[in-house]
């Protein structure tokens, strides 16, 4: 299947930093989402985005599907942003529906 | 409208018994995935299936398992003879495919299994 790397691993960031977490993977892309897993083990939709760019609020994420990554930024970052973020994906040669998941960004925010 | 439902949202088992999950798609979805997700791990494809079809089960223990979506009411994963090994979360994820490949899945609140 295809790869899916995140990093960094592990990010703390005092409340109102922003921060870029990142998604690394190995084949083309007809599906890419990023979603956060709050504290309670919920996993929110953050983004559909295969290519481009969108922005929603403080955050914002941008796909280069001919370079094979993708970003996700958090501006003024909140404590309620703590939690996983998750890179999502599904490859275009591998012909499967499901999405594959990245290890995650748990992300830390401290008052 | 209502989101993607799974019940229960805890469930407890003694080794050797079932467990049954359940899933009702978001209203309009016809297409239903599961994941699993083991302690501190991202979400891995166990299986997808479409009204009373089962399509990919690739990423699905060959025992114990079982999934159905069937024609009326809502998916049910289930697992035999459970074992300490199966504690995790199960997510279930809905999708509706459209014109153009637009293909989110948009995901449920998830059942988490604790194996005695």
């Amino acid at each position: 299947g295809i790869q899916v790397e995140q990093s960094p691993p592990d990010l703390i960031l005092q409340e109102g930093a922003n921060s870029t977490l990142r998604c690394n993977f190995s084949d083309s892309v007809n599906n890419l989402q990023w979603f956060h897993q709050n504290p309670w083990g919920q996993l929110i939709n953050l983004f559909y985005i295969p290519s481009g760019t969108k922005q929603n609020g403080r955050l914002s994420a941008t796909t280069v599907a001919t370079e094979r990554y993708s970003l996700l930024y958090i501006s003024s970052s909140q404590t309620t942003d703590s939690g996983v973020y998750f890179c999502a994906l599904r490859g275009r040669q591998t012909g499967a529906n499901n999405l594959f998941f990245g290890t995650g960004t748990r992300l830390t925010v401290i008052p | 409208n209502a989101g993607v439902m799974q019940n229960p949202r805890h469930l407890v088992r003694r080794r050797g018994q079932e467990a049954r999950l359940r899933c009702s798609p978001m209203k309009g979805h016809s297409h239903v995935y599961w994941y699993r997700q083991l302690p501190e791990e991202g979400l891995k494809f166990m299986v997808y299936l479409q009204k009373e079809n089962i399509i990919d089960e690739s990423g699905m223990p060959k025992e114990r398992f079982s999934a159905e979506f069937p024609k009326e009411g809502p998916s049910i994963l289930r697992i035999q003879q459970v074992v300490r090994g199966d504690s995790a979360a199960y997510f279930c994820a809905s999708s509706s495919p459209l014109a153009g490949g637009v293909d989110t899945q948009y995901f449920g609140p998830g059942t988490r299994l604790t194996v005695l």
